[in-house]
């Protein structure tokens, strides 16, 4: 077991410019998830999978934001025309599902840092 | 809506020190509670937790306590070590909402 795995780790990008990032999550976890933290504050939610299908969005996931796990395994990330108000570590989580258990305990990647200039 | 409110940091203390980070919620429903610690340079790592009220979480020498009447789970340890310098995030989840909602980290050093 690997652990969740996020790339890259660090991103510098342009104002404008388009960027993708990668989650590959404990490989027997149906549940991905995404955070976002800025400087000093803790992570905020962005949105979860399970499998393939993308079962919640925050309010914080505005339309230049998508996400997708095709098959089920990998998840991208992508912030389209980056602001720099979108600079920010990018967490990925992933969780098993038991049909008992109210929660489930969410394992974090490193994260992708990312810097809008 | 649902939020955690930590204890401002940074708190330093001195090594064997008692510590006790405050942490209180408010919340819709009956969440469950957690303490997830972020050592340099690595990821978020869950460190305990409780699902109902008076449950008691511990791990690493470090304890929280599900306390309902005053909304709070503050994270306590008897005697800290070097080592346990880190950021200390409070976060809750509601039933039935995987979701974690996090309070804004408290940064801990502890000096030998």
């Amino acid at each position: 077991d690997t652990g969740v795995s996020q790339d890259p780790r660090h991103k510098i990008t342009k104002r404008g410019q388009n960027v993708t990032f990668r989650c590959d999550p404990i490989s027997e976890h149906n549940r991905l998830y995404w955070y976002r933290q800025t400087l000093g504050q803790g992570p905020e939610f962005l949105t979860y999978f399970q499998n393939e299908a993308q079962l919640e969005k925050s309010r914080l996931l505005s339309d230049r934001f998508s996400a997708e796990r095709p098959k089920g395994s990998f998840s991208t990330l992508e912030i389209q025309r980056t602001e720099q108000g979108d600079s920010a570590m990018y967490l990925c989580a992933s969780s098993p599902h038991f049909r008992d258990s109210s929660y489930n305990e969410q394992f974090f990647g490193p994260g992708t840092r990312l810097t809008v200039l | 809506g649902n939020s955690v409110t930590q204890m401002e940091g940074p708190v330093t203390l001195s090594e064997e020190a008692f510590l006790t980070i405050n942490c209180t919620y408010t919340a819709t429903g009956y969440p469950s509670l957690f303490w997830y610690v972020q050592y340099p340079g690595e990821g978020l790592q869950l460190l305990l937790k409780a699902t109902k009220a008076d449950d008691k979480g511990s791990n690493k020498g470090f304890e929280a306590t599900y306390r309902k009447e005053t909304t709070s789970f503050h994270l306590e340890k008897g005697s800290v070590q070097v080592s346990d310098s880190a950021v200390y995030f409070c976060a809750l989840s509601l039933q039935g909402a995987q979701k974690l909602v996090f309070g804004q980290g408290t940064r801990l050093t502890i000096n030998p």
